[in-house]
């Protein structure tokens, strides 16, 4: 089983900033990871597929990179919409789960 | 559009039985694997069954352990999941998702369902 560690656990930034979040994976999961938003109460919402695709509808400022065993979810811009919990998935098995980031504004 | 609509849960004892339900409309659901995830209250999510676009596989996360089965129903377009044997442990919302692809549980979740409350508790 890969184990997926998201860091850091929380995120404080300014709206405008850039966020750069990391999950990285304990084995090579190649580039089978995809990233979720979870805003409260709400249902994960799909971002980024196979490392580095965006989902329909999810805007330029998100972007996934990596390959293997490190992986980053960039916001280049980041909006206050963007507040929630971002979790990282591998699918080269069984899916698991990073524990999530929570990114929050100053 | 897509959409998954859950149904179901509630509370019950340890050792009590529950299923949860989720019906799909606006994409061809007998063409898709599909998912069922939980996420306990304040945790992170934990991937709990997969079932094939035509129900002839099924796979089950190991905590599992014989006491959930899950199921669809094409012709209806709805996914359940049987929920048996209940421990505090199992408390959590469950989540229907609809996988990329049909065949097998290595998937990502591009479609969730709006996430069903189960409470274990005496």
């Amino acid at each position: 089983e890969s184990v997926l560690t998201q860091s850091p656990a929380t995120l404080s930034l300014s709206p405008g900033e850039r966020a750069t979040l990391s999950c990285r994976a304990s084995q090579s999961v190649s580039s089978y990871l995809a990233w979720y938003q979870q805003k409260p109460g709400r249902a994960p919402r799909l971002l980024i597929y196979d490392a580095s695709k965006r989902a329909t509808g999810i805007p330029a400022r998100f972007s996934g990179g990596g390959s293997g065993t490190d992986f980053t979810l960039t916001i280049s811009s980041l909006d206050p919409e963007d507040v929630g919990v971002y979790f990282c998935q591998q699918y080269t098995r069984w899916p698991t789960f990073g524990g999530g980031t929570k990114v929050e504004i100053k | 559009q897509e959409q998954l609509v859950q149904s179901g849960g509630g509370v019950v004892q340890p050792g009590g039985s529950l299923r949860v339900s989720c019906e799909a409309s606006g994409f061809a659901f007998s063409s898709f694997g599909m998912h069922w995830v939980r996420q306990a209250p304040g945790r992170g999510l934990e991937w709990v069954a997969f079932i094939r676009y035509d129900g002839t596989n099924k796979y089950y996360g190991d905590f599992v352990e014989g006491r959930f089965t899950m199921s669809r129903d094409n012709s209806k377009n709805t996914l359940h999941l049987q929920l048996n044997s209940l421990r505090v442990e199992d408390t959590a919302v469950y989540y229907c998702a609809k996988g990329f692809g049909g065949y097998d549980m290595r998937d990502y979740f591009d479609l969730w369902g709006q996430g069903t409350a189960v409470n274990v508790s005496s």
